[in-house]
Formats: C-alpha cells, sequence, structure tokens
C-alpha cells in the first residue's frame, strides 16, 4: 500500500509565478491536509479537505493561497504570484476519518523555493 | 487545544532505551495523546496515539500516567535512524478540529 504521494519533491518559481503542489493520498482515505513548514520554524496547519469540499481552512493565507480536492485525481495547493516568503516546505497528510482517534500519514513534501 | 511542554533536546546511546517525557497538565478527559516525529528533511511520521491505558506498537511504547497529565514516549532500542524532533499533540475527541496543532518538540539525538 503506497503512502502518501506528493510531487513535485523540489519547485522553483520566480516571483509573481504560480506554484502548483499535488498530493495523493493513501488508498481508502478521504480526509487530506496541507501544512507548512517555513525554514527554521515549527509545521503549521494551512487547510483539511474531504473529497471536493473545503472543511478548514483556518490556517491559509488570506490571499494567492487555494487549495482543492476533487473527486477524481489528487489535491492540490494553489499559489498564486508567489513571493519569496512562500518559500518552505509544504506537506500533506491524510487520514481514514477525521478527528481525535485518527492518526495522519504525511508526505514527503515539496520544498518551494521562490527566487 | 490544551498545551503540551517537553523538553528542547535530549541525547541517548544507539541500543539503549530513551524516554521522552510530555507534560500536559491541563489535559481534558477527551483529549486523545499523539507522538509524531520528524526526521531531517522529512515529513513528519505518526509514531502512536493513545487515551487513557498504555499502548505498544512496532514503534515504541506511550505510558500514560494515572492522572493523564503527563506521559512518556519509549524507544526500547534506540538507533542512529531515530534521530528525529520528537512532538506530543494532544487532539480533543469532543471538539470538531482534525488539525495536528505541533509544538517545538524534543530534538533526540543519537550517538554511538
Amino acid at each position: 500500500n503506497a503512502g502518501v504521494m506528493q510531487n513535485p519533491r523540489h519547485l522553483v518559481r520566480r516571483r509573481g509565478q504560480e506554484a502548483r503542489l499535488r498530493c495523493s493520498p493513501m488508498k481508502g482515505h478521504s480526509h487530506v491536509y496541507w501544512y507548512r513548514q517555513l525554514p527554521e520554524e515549527g509545521l503549521k496547519f494551512m487547510v483539511y479537505l474531504q473529497k471536493e469540499n473545503i472543511i478548514d481552512e483556518s490556517g491559509m493565507p488570506k490571499e494567492r493561497f487555494s487549495a482543492e480536492f476533487p473527486k477524481e485525481g489528487p489535491s492540490i495547493l494553489r499559489i498564486q504570484q508567489v513571493v519569496r516568503g512562500d518559500s518552505a516546505a509544504y506537506f500533506c497528510a491524510s487520514s481514514l476519518d477525521h478527528g481525535a482517534p485518527y492518526e495522519q500519514y504525511f508526505g514527503p513534501g515539496t520544498r518551494l523555493t521562490v527566487t | 487545544d490544551a498545551k503540551t511542554t517537553q523538553p528542547n533536546s535530549m541525547e541517548s546511546n544507539e541500543e539503549e532505551p530513551v524516554h521522552l517525557p510530555c507534560n500536559h497538565s491541563t489535559i481534558s478527559g477527551t483529549d486523545y495523546i499523539h507522538w509524531y516525529r520528524q526526521l531531517p528533511s522529512q515529513g513528519p511520521e505518526y509514531v502512536i496515539h493513545g487515551l487513557t491505558s498504555n499502548v505498544n506498537n512496532r514503534m515504541a511504547s506511550l505510558a500514560i500516567a494515572e492522572d493523564r497529565k503527563s506521559s512518556t514516549l519509549i524507544l526500547h532500542r534506540a538507533t542512529l535512524r531515530d534521530a528525529a524532533v520528537y512532538y506530543c499533540i494532544l487532539r480533543d475527541a469532543a471538539g470538531t478540529a482534525s488539525k495536528l496543532t505541533f509544538g517545538t518538540g524534543t530534538r533526540l539525538q543519537v550517538t554511538l
């Protein structure tokens, strides 16, 4: 059973470009979470999605960031008009169900560098 | 979510047991205790979780104090591959939030 997959693993974008990060959850998991880790900082929650629905986006920056998890295909985290401060590692996680009893499984991350 | 307190860093010798403590004096009755770790340049990895009773799995053991105000993650035989930042996280089963709130964790160094 393949784990959580993320691609690309490394992404370089110039300021002003768009970044698209993809996440395929573990087989059978319909709950997806995105986290961001800025350089030398801790992991911060961004957004929680179920199939076709955003459940909690309390950690998403108000502008330029969006996320989706369509009925078919991977979850996408989209960053428009990237700035240097967006340079970070972005991790996706998935779980079998939501809530405290259920563990989350993380992917290897996408390391975004904005030049 | 209730707050947890962990030492910033710990050291261990390889092949020896490691006890990683976590204090959570404001834990509520519906809070689950989760442990994750993050190896260098990798994504976080689930380790173990429990509610009231001690738990064992292939990676580690979780010992929960009787009053639940503290817990200890036990790695039975540390290896160099166990060098990581270990996070103790409380998750409220009564709440609707599903996110993990990471603190600063304990950085474990394992030496030969």
